[in-house]
């Protein structure tokens, strides 16, 4: 285990329905981040939070709504995703005095299909 | 933006050979890291490569980071069917952004 623990690990939703991924980490780091991997692009970087404070937005669709209450826990809100959104989602966190270019430690993913 | 490219995207090797992994970065890396992540599981931390010319082991891998801090590649001698998965390298800039990391090598070894 890394110490970075989500939940569900699978999910099937609908394209109506909202749900929501989470994301803790017991290491004490201050950065955490969500990524999108499927098939066709592997690990793609959605969000970054620094310190509770969201640092990168990689044009994410507005589908996809994170929250970060802390420096321990982040959210992923999902409503009316698509079919395409279907992927593994990870959540990483880093510490440490290099920041956000720190190793980074990776959750087990939640695996989602959109139906 | 910085961009990190890697290459191949796919190796299939019988059990014994070598394998290796480029990375390449368009611009100045700060230090280079490399991930494993096997079938149905998630990227792991293998190393990470700081200073210019630097070569580092780990059994049979062997990790080189280049003299002009802008590729990286990963080597293994005599592969085993342990070592199935995709290697993933990720660059970091002095930019204050988060890590790049590139597309991943997914390396199958057959017995």
């Amino acid at each position: 285990e890394t110490g970075v623990t989500q939940t569900p690990r699978h999910l099937v939703m609908g394209m109506t329905n909202k749900k929501s991924l989470k994301c803790e980490q017991h290491l004490g780091h201050n950065a955490m981040y969500w990524y999108k991997q499927s098939a066709k692009k592997p690990l793609e970087l959605m969000f970054v939070y620094n310190f509770k404070e969201q640092t990168e937005n990689n044009s994410v669709p507005s589908r996809f709504s994170p929250e970060c209450p802390n420096s321990s826990h982040l959210f992923l809100h999902l409503h009316t995703l698509q079919p395409e959104d279907s992927a593994l989602y990870l959540c990483a966190s880093s510490g440490g005095l290099a920041g956000l270019t720190d190793t980074q430690y990776f959750g087990p993913g939640t695996r989602l299909t959109v139906l | 933006g910085q961009q990190v490219m890697q290459i191949p995207q796919y190796q299939h090797v019988q059990e014994g050979e070598d394998f290796t992994t480029y990375c390449n970065s368009s611009t100045t890396l700060s230090n280079i890291q490399w991930y494993k992540q096997r079938p149905g599981g998630h990227p792991v931390f293998l190393i990470q490569l700081v200073k210019s010319g630097e070569v580092k082991k780990q059994k049979r891998l062997t990790f080189q980071f280049g003299e002009a801090k802008k590729n990286s590649s990963l080597h293994i001698t005599a592969t085993q069917t342990t070592d199935v998965g995709t290697y993933f390298c990720a660059g970091a800039s002095n930019s204050g952004y988060a890590l790049n990391f590139g597309k991943g090598t997914s390396l199958l070894v057959t017995p």
